[in-house]
């Protein structure tokens, strides 16, 4: 069964660096997402990605972000200046129109 | 008011008994609903969606949903050990395409 791939699982980094987490959506799906999850709470939407472009984004979508898809089967999301309050795990869902498929995560440690 | 919001649990049910999770929405323009399992570390996996009024079967799991009253609920029939998890709600303001926005979920865990 396909399924959302993401890479790595675990990142650390230092605060001010910048990251680049990675995932593979299912191959025949048109929408993408970035999803985050802080220990404890609930899962908080980041952007939406449909045609080569971003359709939504969330107000914690800030300058810091940006997402991009360099080629026809990678997604890829960028943090320029990571922030301690960065630390999450950071989930990429892909649909074909009705439900959205998550990956199994990245989790970023900032310190 | 919270956009999504779930009764946090925990819930507590026997195996084999029904295992009911309910979820109240605030935004009346919401189209779709769906419902989520999470076991603690995990991604959220997809377990049921329904767009309609009325009831949704899929196995052990039934979605209800009630527009009316900005209520969708999950009932998993025949609990099993393994249904513990965190069920999380989620609603989106389209059919295809749009966020989703989630509960805090639901920690349901099943006494064998």
């Amino acid at each position: 069964e396909p399924e959302v791939t993401q890479t790595p699982s675990h990142q650390v980094t230092q605060m001010g660096q910048e990251v680049i987490l990675r995932c593979v959506p299912i191959s025949n799906h048109l929408y993408f997402y970035w999803y985050r999850q802080i220990l404890g709470q609930k899962v908080e939407f980041l952007v939406s990605f449909y045609n080569n472009e971003i359709s939504e984004k969330s107000e914690i979508f800030d300058d810091q972000f940006s997402v991009e898809r360099p080629d026809g089967s990678n997604f890829t999301l960028k943090i320029r200046s990571t922030k301690l309050e960065d630390s999450a795990m950071y989930f990429c869902a892909s649909s074909s129109g009705s439900g959205q498929f998550f990956g199994p995560g990245t989790r970023l440690t900032v310190l | 008011q919270k956009e999504v919001e779930q009764n946090s649990g925990p819930l507590s049910v026997p195996e084999g008994a029904i295992a009911s999770l309910n979820c109240t929405y605030s935004d009346r323009g919401s189209q779709s609903f769906f419902w989520y399992r999470q076991y603690s570390g995990k991604s959220p996996e997809l377990i049921m969606f329904i767009y309609s009024n009325g009831d949704k079967e899929d196995g052990r799991f039934t979605a209800q949903l009630n527009k009316a009253s900005q209520y969708v609920s999950l009932l998993i029939r025949d609990s099993q050990p393994s249904d513990s998890a965190t069920y999380l709600c989620a609603v989106n303001k389209e059919t295809s395409g749009s966020r989703l926005t989630f509960g805090e979920g639901t920690q349901l865990t099943v006494n064998p």
